[in-house]
């Protein structure tokens, strides 16, 4: 069965600092990889998906992240995070199942 | 492109009462979307599954007597919430697939009083 870890429930980073939200699957065959984000009281918008091909996958709002089979992982990372990216995010391991997410804040 | 237009964004309403919520999609046809509820500091739960023309296909235990949902065209679903009483106090939200990913409507804040 499809499954998805988002080790992480809640990470606090300062304003300017670097980012890796981790996401773990399991899986059988290559996956659908997505990153959601949902600022509070928001619906959730699509950062990046990994379908196939180049396993280092560039987002919108400088978000990236890398497939690596070897680990079983597609961590979201950001060189620089700004205070308007404190929000939950979410790596579902399919289209319509969504774990607990991992909050993100951000100090100035 | 690919816009999910969800309204109302905030409803009050009495105890009793049916609430409806409209979920469409702008610049696509959609002949699937999906109607989640977000509990305060939770994830997502996906609450059915909506097909154009068709039957909705509810996860279980969610009721589909209370939660009524229609797709009757490509662009529109919605999720009515029939009798509402408090506990139905929630924030839902729709999407719909555009075969590369799914976009979501901005959400709908429900409370009941």
């Amino acid at each position: 069965a499809q499954s998805v870890t988002q080790p992480d429930i809640h990470i606090t980073v300062s304003e300017g600092a670097s980012l890796e939200l981790r996401c773990n699957y399991s899986y059988g065959a290559t996956p659908y990889l997505f990153w959601y984000v949902q600022s509070p009281g928001q619906g959730l918008q699509l950062l990046l998906k990994y379908f196939s091909g180049d396993t280092l996958v560039q987002g919108i709002k400088g978000f990236e992240a890398e497939f690596k089979r070897s680990q079983s992982s597609f961590n979201l990372r950001k060189p620089s995070v700004h205070w308007s990216d404190a929000a939950e995010y979410f790596c579902p391991p399919d289209k319509l199942i969504f774990g607990t997410g991992t909050r993100l804040q951000v100090f100035p | 492109g690919a816009v999910v237009s969800q309204h109302p964004s905030r409803v009050i309403c009495k105890s009793g009462t049916s609430v409806k919520i409209e979920c469409r999609s702008l610049d696509f046809q959609a002949t699937t979307m999906f109607w989640y509820r977000q509990f305060p500091k939770q994830s997502l739960m996906l609450m059915a599954t909506s097909n154009e023309g068709s039957k909705a296909t509810y996860e279980q235990g969610v009721e589909k007597d209370k939660f009524l949902i229609n797709h009757a065209s490509l662009t529109l679903s919605t999720l009515t919430v029939t009798s509402a009483h408090p506990e139905d106090s929630s924030f839902y939200i729709c999407s719909a697939d555009r075969g590369y990913g799914y976009t979501f409507g901005s959400g709908t804040r429900l409370t009941v009083v």
